[in-house]
């Protein structure tokens, strides 16, 4: 998997975006991003994926570079409840390594009243 | 519909006792992999089972060992348990044939003491 680089931490103000930026630039073709978070103590939940096309749900947008180098992940309107550590993940969805999802150190965001 | 669940949520153990974690993944998913999340960490890949195979390993000692049920649920199970193995015990389960999104449960926090 593609190492990917994002900040320790950032700071956000409730109610406004929060835009979390991720490097990979050595991501392969075939190689997929995934951003996860984490809430103290709990398993890391899902929040989107894309491999080139930015992508929206009911929880973020993800914005993926044309060369696919870099991506970033908008919270649009943050909340208390935002703050945990964000992992950016660049990982083979369909590959052998399949399932295998390579964790680094994340970012930790905290969004202040 | 229920997500992955993982039990127990908390266990004590001694060191060089044995420990069996379980796992039931989210429904129409095939594929369970295992993590483990040291205090302040990101999870790390232990391994993957897909079709009651190991499909694929991390960099973790044979004591670390699965099982995958045709059920799909599964098991990790550790022998002779190290102060080092206290740690976050994560399950995420997926499935190629449903698309590419991992999820993950709650985990299981093991203490050895």
């Amino acid at each position: 998997d593609a190492k990917t680089t994002q900040p320790t931490s950032m700071d956000c103000a409730e109610g406004r975006a929060a835009n979390l930026p991720c490097n990979h630039s050595t991501i392969s073709g075939n190689e997929y991003v995934y951003w996860y978070r984490q809430i103290h103590s709990q398993g890391p939940q899902y929040i989107i994926h894309g491999l080139k096309n930015n992508e929206t749900n009911e929880m973020a947008s993800l914005i993926i570079t044309e060369d696919r180098k870099s991506s970033t992940l908008i919270l649009p309107h943050a909340t208390l409840r935002d703050t945990a550590v964000y992992y950016c993940i660049a990982s083979n969805a369909g590959g052998t390594s399949y399932g295998k999802l390579t964790f680094g150190q994340g970012t930790i965001l905290t969004v202040h009243p | 519909d229920a997500g992955v669940t993982q039990s127990p949520t908390h266990l004590i153990k001694t060191r060089g006792q044995q420990v069996t974690l379980r796992c039931s993944p989210k429904s129409g998913h095939d594929t369970v992999s295992w993590y483990q999340q040291a205090l302040g960490q990101g999870p790390q890949f232990i391994f993957q089972y897909y079709e009651e195979e190991e499909r694929q390993r991390g960099n973790f000692p044979d004591r670390f060992s699965g099982h995958q049920f045709p059920n799909y649920s599964s098991e990790l199970n550790v022998n002779a348990l190290l102060l080092g193995d206290s740690a976050l015990y994560l399950c995420a389960s997926s499935s190629l044939s449903s698309g590419n999104t991992i999820y993950f449960g709650e985990g299981s926090w093991l203490t050895v003491v």
